[in-house]
Protein backbone atom coordinates (compact mmCIF):
# COMPACT_ATOMS: atom_id res chain seq x y z
CA UNK A 1 0.00 0.00 0.00
CA UNK A 2 0.65 3.57 -0.16
CA UNK A 3 -1.08 5.80 1.90
CA UNK A 4 -0.57 9.31 2.87
CA UNK A 5 -2.75 11.18 5.48
CA UNK A 6 -2.81 14.97 6.32
CA UNK A 7 -4.08 16.70 9.01
CA UNK A 8 -6.00 18.86 10.02
CA UNK A 9 -8.72 18.41 6.35
CA UNK A 10 -9.81 21.99 6.91
CA UNK A 11 -8.48 24.90 9.08
CA UNK A 12 -9.89 28.45 9.98
CA UNK A 13 -7.41 30.91 11.69
CA UNK A 14 -7.62 34.44 11.27
CA UNK A 15 -5.36 36.61 9.81
CA UNK A 16 -1.84 37.33 11.32
CA UNK A 17 -1.94 33.87 13.16
CA UNK A 18 0.12 30.89 11.83
CA UNK A 19 -1.09 27.55 11.09
CA UNK A 20 0.69 24.14 10.80
CA UNK A 21 -0.41 21.24 8.42
CA UNK A 22 1.30 17.54 8.83
CA UNK A 23 1.91 15.24 6.10
CA UNK A 24 2.17 11.58 6.92
CA UNK A 25 2.97 8.43 5.39
CA UNK A 26 1.45 5.55 6.73
CA UNK A 27 2.99 2.63 5.44
CA UNK A 28 6.10 3.41 3.99
CA UNK A 29 9.18 5.66 4.39
CA UNK A 30 9.62 8.54 2.31
CA UNK A 31 12.79 10.81 1.39
CA UNK A 32 11.55 13.15 -0.22
CA UNK A 33 7.95 14.91 -0.13
CA UNK A 34 6.63 17.51 -1.79
CA UNK A 35 3.77 20.71 -0.98
CA UNK A 36 1.14 21.91 -3.62
CA UNK A 37 -1.18 24.67 -3.44
CA UNK A 38 -4.28 24.22 -5.62
CA UNK A 39 -6.76 27.17 -6.41
CA UNK A 40 -10.35 26.54 -6.90
CA UNK A 41 -10.40 24.88 -10.60
CA UNK A 42 -6.62 24.81 -11.00
CA UNK A 43 -3.64 22.58 -11.14
CA UNK A 44 -1.53 21.59 -8.81
CA UNK A 45 1.24 24.02 -8.38
CA UNK A 46 4.37 22.88 -6.33
CA UNK A 47 5.85 24.35 -3.56
CA UNK A 48 8.53 22.98 -2.37
CA UNK A 49 10.53 20.09 -2.03
CA UNK A 50 11.19 18.01 1.62
CA UNK A 51 14.27 16.12 2.30
CA UNK A 52 14.62 14.51 5.40
CA UNK A 53 17.14 15.69 7.84
CA UNK A 54 17.88 18.80 5.43
CA UNK A 55 16.36 21.99 4.04
CA UNK A 56 13.26 22.02 1.92
CA UNK A 57 14.20 23.24 -1.49
CA UNK A 58 11.03 26.30 -2.10
CA UNK A 59 10.25 27.07 -6.25
CA UNK A 60 11.00 30.40 -7.61
CA UNK A 61 8.46 32.58 -5.92
CA UNK A 62 7.23 31.12 -2.77
CA UNK A 63 8.79 32.84 0.47
CA UNK A 64 10.68 29.89 2.89
CA UNK A 65 10.39 32.19 5.71
CA UNK A 66 6.30 32.29 5.28
CA UNK A 67 5.77 28.65 4.01
CA UNK A 68 8.45 26.66 6.96
CA UNK A 69 8.83 22.86 6.31
CA UNK A 70 10.11 20.33 8.72
CA UNK A 71 11.05 17.30 7.36
CA UNK A 72 12.07 15.44 10.63
CA UNK A 73 11.49 11.87 10.00
CA UNK A 74 10.50 9.32 7.15
CA UNK A 75 7.23 9.68 7.51
CA UNK A 76 5.95 13.33 8.56
CA UNK A 77 6.58 16.32 7.23
CA UNK A 78 4.94 19.55 8.44
CA UNK A 79 4.31 22.74 6.57
CA UNK A 80 3.41 25.90 8.49
CA UNK A 81 1.77 29.04 7.18
CA UNK A 82 3.14 32.16 9.07
CA UNK A 83 1.88 34.67 9.44
CA UNK A 84 -1.43 33.85 7.14
CA UNK A 85 -3.37 36.63 5.15
CA UNK A 86 -6.49 35.87 3.16
CA UNK A 87 -4.69 35.55 0.09
CA UNK A 88 -3.24 31.68 1.70
CA UNK A 89 -6.89 30.51 1.82
CA UNK A 90 -6.22 27.63 -0.67
CA UNK A 91 -6.27 23.68 -0.67
CA UNK A 92 -2.75 22.96 0.40
CA UNK A 93 -1.57 19.25 -1.05
CA UNK A 94 1.23 16.75 0.20
CA UNK A 95 2.66 13.73 -1.70
CA UNK A 96 5.13 11.57 -0.41
CA UNK A 97 7.69 9.69 -2.98
CA UNK A 98 8.66 6.04 -2.91
CA UNK A 99 12.19 5.04 -3.47
CA UNK A 100 10.55 4.18 -7.50
CA UNK A 101 9.98 8.04 -7.37
CA UNK A 102 6.37 7.47 -7.42
CA UNK A 103 4.11 10.53 -5.66
CA UNK A 104 1.74 9.44 -3.45
CA UNK A 105 -0.38 12.24 -2.78
CA UNK A 106 -2.72 13.28 0.35
CA UNK A 107 -6.30 14.24 0.87
CA UNK A 108 -5.68 17.66 0.90
CA UNK A 109 -5.53 20.52 3.79
CA UNK A 110 -8.25 23.45 3.24
CA UNK A 111 -6.90 26.37 4.83
CA UNK A 112 -9.38 29.38 5.26
CA UNK A 113 -7.60 32.55 6.20
CA UNK A 114 -10.51 35.14 7.65
CA UNK B 1 11.08 23.79 -15.90
CA UNK B 2 9.04 21.70 -18.10
CA UNK B 3 5.72 22.55 -19.25
CA UNK B 4 2.58 20.23 -20.34
CA UNK B 5 -0.01 21.10 -22.08
CA UNK B 6 -3.50 19.76 -21.07
CA UNK B 7 -6.40 20.09 -23.63
CA UNK B 8 -9.21 20.20 -23.51
CA UNK B 9 -9.64 22.44 -20.61
CA UNK B 10 -13.17 21.55 -19.95
CA UNK B 11 -14.99 18.54 -21.64
CA UNK B 12 -19.24 17.91 -20.84
CA UNK B 13 -20.57 14.66 -22.51
CA UNK B 14 -23.18 12.17 -22.15
CA UNK B 15 -23.02 9.07 -20.22
CA UNK B 16 -22.31 6.21 -23.37
CA UNK B 17 -20.08 8.76 -25.30
CA UNK B 18 -16.16 8.56 -25.43
CA UNK B 19 -13.92 11.09 -24.84
CA UNK B 20 -9.97 11.54 -25.25
CA UNK B 21 -8.05 14.12 -22.85
CA UNK B 22 -4.64 15.06 -24.29
CA UNK B 23 -1.37 16.40 -22.59
CA UNK B 24 1.51 17.65 -24.94
CA UNK B 25 4.84 18.93 -24.22
CA UNK B 26 8.14 20.12 -26.22
CA UNK B 27 10.12 18.33 -23.45
CA UNK B 28 10.74 14.24 -23.33
CA UNK B 29 9.51 13.09 -19.91
CA UNK B 30 11.22 9.51 -18.25
CA UNK B 31 7.51 9.09 -17.30
CA UNK B 32 3.99 10.15 -17.09
CA UNK B 33 1.34 9.97 -14.92
CA UNK B 34 -2.15 10.56 -15.10
CA UNK B 35 -4.34 11.57 -11.95
CA UNK B 36 -8.43 11.81 -11.71
CA UNK B 37 -9.01 14.17 -8.48
CA UNK B 38 -12.28 14.95 -6.95
CA UNK B 39 -13.58 18.20 -5.65
CA UNK B 40 -11.82 18.80 -1.95
CA UNK B 41 -10.05 15.17 -2.37
CA UNK B 42 -6.31 14.90 -3.17
CA UNK B 43 -4.96 13.16 -6.64
CA UNK B 44 -5.16 9.63 -7.07
CA UNK B 45 -2.78 7.95 -9.22
CA UNK B 46 -4.66 5.92 -12.41
CA UNK B 47 -1.80 4.74 -14.40
CA UNK B 48 1.99 5.49 -15.20
CA UNK B 49 3.71 5.26 -18.22
CA UNK B 50 7.32 4.59 -18.70
CA UNK B 51 8.44 3.23 -22.35
CA UNK B 52 7.88 5.43 -25.88
CA UNK B 53 4.85 4.53 -27.41
CA UNK B 54 3.36 2.49 -24.45
CA UNK B 55 -0.27 1.53 -24.00
CA UNK B 56 -2.18 0.55 -21.40
CA UNK B 57 -5.46 0.10 -20.52
CA UNK B 58 -7.37 0.01 -17.35
CA UNK B 59 -10.98 -0.72 -17.54
CA UNK B 60 -12.88 1.65 -19.84
CA UNK B 61 -9.79 3.96 -19.40
CA UNK B 62 -6.70 3.73 -22.43
CA UNK B 63 -3.29 5.72 -22.04
CA UNK B 64 -1.24 6.10 -24.43
CA UNK B 65 2.28 7.46 -24.16
CA UNK B 66 4.40 9.14 -27.41
CA UNK B 67 6.75 7.38 -28.95
CA UNK B 68 9.33 10.23 -28.76
CA UNK B 69 7.84 10.33 -24.94
CA UNK B 70 6.62 13.74 -25.14
CA UNK B 71 3.13 13.52 -25.11
CA UNK B 72 0.05 11.38 -23.99
CA UNK B 73 -3.36 10.91 -24.61
CA UNK B 74 -6.28 9.19 -22.13
CA UNK B 75 -9.17 7.92 -23.36
CA UNK B 76 -12.44 7.07 -22.00
CA UNK B 77 -14.96 4.18 -23.69
CA UNK B 78 -18.34 4.54 -22.88
CA UNK B 79 -18.24 7.58 -19.67
CA UNK B 80 -20.21 7.26 -17.00
CA UNK B 81 -20.91 9.95 -14.39
CA UNK B 82 -18.80 8.01 -11.90
CA UNK B 83 -16.05 9.39 -14.48
CA UNK B 84 -16.59 13.21 -13.57
CA UNK B 85 -13.61 14.96 -12.16
CA UNK B 86 -10.33 16.58 -13.15
CA UNK B 87 -8.14 14.83 -14.83
CA UNK B 88 -4.44 15.79 -14.53
CA UNK B 89 -1.13 14.43 -16.19
CA UNK B 90 2.28 14.86 -14.80
CA UNK B 91 5.57 14.50 -16.10
CA UNK B 92 8.64 13.51 -14.25
CA UNK B 93 12.09 13.74 -15.51
CA UNK B 94 14.74 11.82 -15.32
CA UNK B 95 17.10 13.70 -12.69
CA UNK B 96 14.52 13.97 -9.84
CA UNK B 97 11.10 13.21 -7.98
CA UNK B 98 9.34 16.63 -9.53
CA UNK B 99 6.42 16.53 -11.07
CA UNK B 100 5.47 19.12 -13.37
CA UNK B 101 1.96 19.26 -13.90
CA UNK B 102 -0.74 19.95 -16.84
CA UNK B 103 -3.84 22.74 -15.86
CA UNK B 104 -5.94 20.07 -16.08
CA UNK B 105 -9.28 18.85 -17.97
CA UNK B 106 -12.71 19.13 -16.28
CA UNK B 107 -14.31 16.47 -17.20
CA UNK B 108 -18.52 16.22 -16.68
CA UNK B 109 -20.43 13.17 -17.83
CA UNK B 110 -24.30 14.06 -17.54
CA UNK B 111 -26.89 11.29 -16.78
Amino acid sequence: GAVVSQHPSRVICKSGTSVKIECRSLDFQATTMFWYRQFPKQSLMLMATSNEGSKATYEQGVEKDKFLINHASLTLSTLTVTSAHPEDSSFYICSAAKRDSRQYFGPGTRLTVT
Amino acid sequence: TQLLEQSPQFLSIQEGENLTVYCNSSSVFSSLQWYRQEPGEGPVLLVTVVTGGEVKKLKRLTFQFGDARKDSSLHITAAQPGDTGLYLCAGAGSNDYKLSFGAGTTVTVRA
